[in-house]
């Protein structure tokens, strides 16, 4: 059975850091990209961040540019998204999803449960 | 402000016909595949539509896409309490390297 499974969320206070991860199963990992999609209470969906299948690529919004990081392990077919410098606007479930393409640009055919990020002192 | 624009709520009654809109530029819409996605309450989303019109296995022949220059359309037919839901357009946005999505459409079914 295909599954993402995000942990790694909590509450946290600004400024610190968070490192969320998204475990995948059920198919050939390394074959995919993947993205980070987050989305604010009562709001809409925001994408984060793609990685490609390779690691050899990777895209972020502008406004997480220099403060998070996404990478993958392809021998632990997990990704992880690294957040810095962590603001209360960031507060959001956060959602993995497989991208149908190894070079994404392509539909997210695959989406975890969400993990939530609490941002607040 | 999202990069694609979708009406914030549509509605219709049991059985009728909707259609939620989705309109963009040369950038993202107009030089790249549309793909739509359904948000239950309280889940995750789902991918509804991939390549502006194809539907994933699965996804009943209800639902469909389109895609005309700039802007992108989802249509439903027959519709079906079970699909109340914010629905979601997204896509390739070449000028920004970033994948972007519309506002959201909240559908009702009356």
């Amino acid at each position: 059975q295909v599954l993402l499974v995000e942990s790694g969320g909590g509450v946290v206070q600004p400024g610190r850091s968070l490192r969320l991860s998204c475990a995948a199963s059920g198919f050939t990992f390394n074959n995919y990209a993947f993205h980070w999609v987050r989305q604010a209470p009562g709001k809409g969906l925001e994408w984060v961040a793609i990685i490609w299948y390779d690691g050899s690529e990777k895209y972020y919004r502008d406004s997480v540019k220099g403060r998070f990081t996404i990478s993958r392990d392809n021998s632990k077919n997990t990704v992880y998204l690294q957040m810095n410098s962590l603001r209360a606007e960031d507060t959001a479930v956060y959602y993995c999803a497989r991208d149908k393409a190894s070079f994404g640009g392509d539909s997210l055919d695959i989406w975890g449960q969400g993990t939530m990020v609490t941002v607040s002192s | 402000q999202s990069v694609l624009t979708q009406p914030p709520s549509v509605s219709a009654a049991p059985g009728q016909r909707v259609t939620i809109s989705c309109s963009g530029s040369s950038s993202n819409i107009g030089s790249d595949y549309v793909s739509w996605y359904q948000q239950l309450p309280g889940t995750a989303p789902k991918l509804l539509i991939f390549d502006n019109n194809k539907r994933p296995s699965g996804i009943p022949d209800r639902f469909s896409g389109s895609k005309s220059g700039t802007s992108a359309t989802l249509g439903i037919t027959g519709l079906q309490s079970g699909d109340e839901a914010d629905y979601y357009c997204g896509t390739w946005d070449s000028s920004l390297s970033a994948g972007v999505f519309g506002g959201g459409t909240k559908l009702t079914v009356l």
